[in-house]
Protein backbone atom coordinates (compact mmCIF):
# COMPACT_ATOMS: atom_id res chain seq x y z
CA UNK A 1 0.00 0.00 0.00
CA UNK A 2 1.55 3.42 -1.09
CA UNK A 3 2.30 5.55 2.07
CA UNK A 4 3.64 9.25 2.96
CA UNK A 5 4.48 9.24 6.42
CA UNK A 6 6.12 13.02 7.46
CA UNK A 7 7.50 14.32 10.65
CA UNK A 8 7.02 15.76 13.10
CA UNK A 9 3.70 15.82 13.42
CA UNK A 10 3.82 19.91 14.89
CA UNK A 11 6.60 22.04 15.43
CA UNK A 12 6.86 25.41 17.18
CA UNK A 13 10.11 27.70 16.24
CA UNK A 14 10.27 30.77 17.28
CA UNK A 15 10.62 33.55 14.49
CA UNK A 16 13.90 34.14 12.60
CA UNK A 17 15.00 30.16 13.60
CA UNK A 18 15.51 27.25 10.85
CA UNK A 19 13.70 24.19 10.45
CA UNK A 20 13.53 21.00 8.81
CA UNK A 21 10.31 18.48 8.29
CA UNK A 22 10.86 15.12 6.99
CA UNK A 23 8.64 12.93 4.86
CA UNK A 24 9.30 8.85 4.25
CA UNK A 25 7.48 7.83 1.27
CA UNK A 26 6.74 4.29 0.03
CA UNK A 27 4.76 4.72 -2.91
CA UNK A 28 5.59 2.64 -6.18
CA UNK A 29 6.09 3.39 -8.90
CA UNK A 30 7.22 6.87 -8.08
CA UNK A 31 7.78 9.61 -10.31
CA UNK A 32 8.30 12.74 -8.26
CA UNK A 33 7.43 14.46 -5.00
CA UNK A 34 5.64 17.50 -4.33
CA UNK A 35 5.79 20.13 -1.29
CA UNK A 36 2.48 21.97 -0.23
CA UNK A 37 1.79 24.70 2.39
CA UNK A 38 -1.31 25.01 3.30
CA UNK A 39 -2.45 28.06 5.76
CA UNK A 40 -5.49 28.06 7.85
CA UNK A 41 -8.84 28.26 5.99
CA UNK A 42 -6.77 27.60 2.77
CA UNK A 43 -6.32 25.10 -0.18
CA UNK A 44 -2.61 23.52 -0.53
CA UNK A 45 -0.48 25.95 -2.76
CA UNK A 46 2.24 24.39 -4.31
CA UNK A 47 6.03 25.25 -2.79
CA UNK A 48 8.33 22.59 -5.09
CA UNK A 49 8.18 19.29 -7.22
CA UNK A 50 11.05 17.36 -7.58
CA UNK A 51 11.07 14.58 -10.22
CA UNK A 52 12.92 11.29 -8.50
CA UNK A 53 16.40 12.32 -10.31
CA UNK A 54 16.65 15.88 -8.59
CA UNK A 55 18.44 16.02 -5.27
CA UNK A 56 17.27 19.49 -4.26
CA UNK A 57 14.94 22.48 -5.44
CA UNK A 58 14.62 25.65 -3.89
CA UNK A 59 11.35 28.11 -3.44
CA UNK A 60 12.83 31.44 -1.99
CA UNK A 61 13.67 30.62 1.52
CA UNK A 62 12.15 26.63 1.51
CA UNK A 63 14.79 24.34 0.26
CA UNK A 64 13.48 20.68 -0.61
CA UNK A 65 15.80 17.87 -1.05
CA UNK A 66 14.95 14.45 -2.15
CA UNK A 67 16.62 10.89 -1.79
CA UNK A 68 15.13 8.58 -3.80
CA UNK A 69 17.46 5.76 -2.90
CA UNK A 70 16.13 6.33 0.68
CA UNK A 71 12.55 7.43 0.22
CA UNK A 72 13.10 10.51 1.67
CA UNK A 73 12.70 14.12 1.55
CA UNK A 74 12.77 17.15 3.72
CA UNK A 75 11.67 20.94 3.63
CA UNK A 76 13.85 23.33 4.89
CA UNK A 77 12.68 26.75 5.97
CA UNK A 78 15.43 29.42 6.04
CA UNK A 79 15.05 32.22 8.67
CA UNK A 80 11.37 31.70 9.39
CA UNK A 81 8.75 34.25 9.82
CA UNK A 82 5.02 34.69 11.26
CA UNK A 83 3.47 33.92 7.59
CA UNK A 84 5.23 30.66 7.60
CA UNK A 85 3.22 29.55 10.16
CA UNK A 86 0.76 27.06 8.04
CA UNK A 87 0.48 23.05 7.49
CA UNK A 88 3.30 21.14 4.79
CA UNK A 89 2.22 18.46 3.01
CA UNK A 90 4.24 16.43 1.21
CA UNK A 91 2.62 14.34 -1.64
CA UNK A 92 4.49 11.52 -4.19
CA UNK A 93 3.26 11.18 -7.45
CA UNK A 94 3.83 7.91 -9.71
CA UNK A 95 3.42 9.93 -12.93
CA UNK A 96 5.68 13.10 -13.94
CA UNK A 97 4.41 16.52 -14.91
CA UNK A 98 1.88 18.14 -11.92
CA UNK A 99 -1.61 16.20 -12.44
CA UNK A 100 -3.47 14.53 -10.23
CA UNK A 101 -3.45 10.81 -10.83
CA UNK A 102 -2.26 8.77 -8.32
CA UNK A 103 -0.83 10.94 -5.69
CA UNK A 104 -0.39 9.79 -2.09
CA UNK A 105 -0.88 12.52 0.24
CA UNK A 106 0.83 13.27 3.53
CA UNK A 107 -0.97 14.01 6.82
CA UNK A 108 1.20 17.16 7.02
CA UNK A 109 3.84 18.92 9.43
CA UNK A 110 1.67 22.03 11.48
CA UNK A 111 4.37 24.32 11.96
CA UNK A 112 3.80 27.38 14.69
CA UNK A 113 6.13 30.42 14.55
CA UNK A 114 5.93 32.03 17.44
CA UNK A 115 7.10 35.60 17.52
CA UNK B 1 -2.36 29.05 -13.26
CA UNK B 2 -5.77 29.09 -12.00
CA UNK B 3 -7.70 30.76 -9.67
CA UNK B 4 -10.42 28.89 -7.75
CA UNK B 5 -13.20 30.23 -5.83
CA UNK B 6 -15.82 28.13 -3.38
CA UNK B 7 -19.24 28.98 -2.04
CA UNK B 8 -19.88 28.36 0.64
CA UNK B 9 -16.57 28.69 2.89
CA UNK B 10 -18.54 27.36 5.46
CA UNK B 11 -21.38 25.54 6.65
CA UNK B 12 -22.97 24.22 9.92
CA UNK B 13 -25.83 21.55 8.79
CA UNK B 14 -28.04 19.27 10.48
CA UNK B 15 -27.85 15.13 10.42
CA UNK B 16 -30.12 14.55 7.31
CA UNK B 17 -29.71 17.20 5.39
CA UNK B 18 -27.71 17.89 1.97
CA UNK B 19 -25.05 21.14 1.53
CA UNK B 20 -23.71 21.18 -2.35
CA UNK B 21 -20.58 23.17 -2.76
CA UNK B 22 -19.76 25.28 -5.91
CA UNK B 23 -16.63 25.00 -7.20
CA UNK B 24 -15.71 28.19 -10.01
CA UNK B 25 -12.62 28.35 -11.87
CA UNK B 26 -11.68 31.36 -13.47
CA UNK B 27 -10.10 29.66 -16.97
CA UNK B 28 -11.36 26.44 -18.97
CA UNK B 29 -9.83 22.93 -17.43
CA UNK B 30 -10.74 19.31 -18.30
CA UNK B 31 -10.30 17.71 -15.23
CA UNK B 32 -11.55 19.20 -11.85
CA UNK B 33 -11.42 17.15 -8.44
CA UNK B 34 -12.91 16.83 -5.38
CA UNK B 35 -10.93 16.02 -2.09
CA UNK B 36 -11.91 15.70 1.76
CA UNK B 37 -9.54 16.45 4.48
CA UNK B 38 -11.00 15.31 7.65
CA UNK B 39 -9.47 16.45 10.44
CA UNK B 40 -5.69 15.02 11.56
CA UNK B 41 -6.22 13.39 8.42
CA UNK B 42 -4.66 13.47 4.77
CA UNK B 43 -6.28 14.82 1.43
CA UNK B 44 -8.75 11.97 0.21
CA UNK B 45 -9.72 11.84 -3.52
CA UNK B 46 -13.65 11.41 -3.69
CA UNK B 47 -13.74 11.58 -7.06
CA UNK B 48 -12.57 13.13 -10.91
CA UNK B 49 -15.15 15.32 -12.90
CA UNK B 50 -14.94 15.81 -16.21
CA UNK B 51 -17.00 17.74 -18.26
CA UNK B 52 -20.04 15.93 -20.34
CA UNK B 53 -18.85 12.38 -18.59
CA UNK B 54 -20.24 11.14 -15.54
CA UNK B 55 -17.88 11.48 -12.19
CA UNK B 56 -15.39 8.83 -11.89
CA UNK B 57 -15.75 7.79 -7.70
CA UNK B 58 -12.68 6.66 -5.42
CA UNK B 59 -12.92 3.41 -3.76
CA UNK B 60 -15.14 4.22 -0.56
CA UNK B 61 -16.79 7.05 -2.44
CA UNK B 62 -20.36 6.42 -4.15
CA UNK B 63 -22.57 8.60 -6.41
CA UNK B 64 -25.26 8.40 -4.11
CA UNK B 65 -23.52 10.08 -1.15
CA UNK B 66 -21.81 12.26 -3.32
CA UNK B 67 -23.41 12.94 -6.52
CA UNK B 68 -21.32 15.51 -9.17
CA UNK B 69 -22.16 17.85 -11.73
CA UNK B 70 -19.90 18.81 -14.00
CA UNK B 71 -22.20 21.40 -16.76
CA UNK B 72 -19.17 23.07 -18.56
CA UNK B 73 -15.52 23.37 -17.92
CA UNK B 74 -14.98 26.45 -15.45
CA UNK B 75 -17.64 24.92 -12.88
CA UNK B 76 -18.54 21.88 -10.87
CA UNK B 77 -20.41 20.61 -8.11
CA UNK B 78 -20.55 18.76 -5.06
CA UNK B 79 -23.26 17.59 -3.05
CA UNK B 80 -22.99 16.06 -0.01
CA UNK B 81 -26.41 14.28 0.53
CA UNK B 82 -27.70 12.49 4.30
CA UNK B 83 -24.89 14.05 6.26
CA UNK B 84 -24.29 12.52 9.38
CA UNK B 85 -21.88 13.73 12.10
CA UNK B 86 -19.10 11.70 9.99
CA UNK B 87 -19.15 13.70 7.04
CA UNK B 88 -17.66 16.73 8.93
CA UNK B 89 -14.50 17.90 7.23
CA UNK B 90 -13.02 20.46 5.12
CA UNK B 91 -13.80 19.89 1.24
CA UNK B 92 -11.72 20.91 -1.44
CA UNK B 93 -12.12 21.21 -5.24
CA UNK B 94 -8.88 21.18 -7.50
CA UNK B 95 -8.03 21.39 -11.28
CA UNK B 96 -5.17 20.39 -13.39
CA UNK B 97 -4.71 22.79 -16.30
CA UNK B 98 -3.11 22.07 -19.89
CA UNK B 99 0.44 23.04 -18.16
CA UNK B 100 -0.05 19.72 -16.10
CA UNK B 101 0.11 22.14 -12.99
CA UNK B 102 -2.59 21.27 -9.72
CA UNK B 103 -4.33 24.19 -8.39
CA UNK B 104 -6.22 23.72 -5.07
CA UNK B 105 -9.52 25.98 -4.06
CA UNK B 106 -9.69 27.38 -0.41
CA UNK B 107 -12.12 24.98 0.66
CA UNK B 108 -15.46 24.63 1.85
CA UNK B 109 -15.40 23.75 6.08
CA UNK B 110 -18.24 21.32 6.13
CA UNK B 111 -19.61 20.91 9.94
CA UNK B 112 -22.56 18.58 10.82
CA UNK B 113 -24.49 18.70 14.46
Amino acid sequence: KNQVEQSPQSLIILEGKNCTLQCNYTVSPFSNLRWYKQDTGRGPVSLTIMTFSENTKSNGRYTATLDADTKQSSLHITASQLSDSASYICVASPYSGGGADGLTFGKGTHLIIQP
Amino acid sequence: SAVISQKPSRDICQRGTSLTIQCQVDSQVTMMFWYRQQPGQSLTLIATANQGSEATYESGFVIDKFPISRPNLTFSTLTVSNMSPEDSSIYLCSVVTGYNEQFFGPGTRLTVL
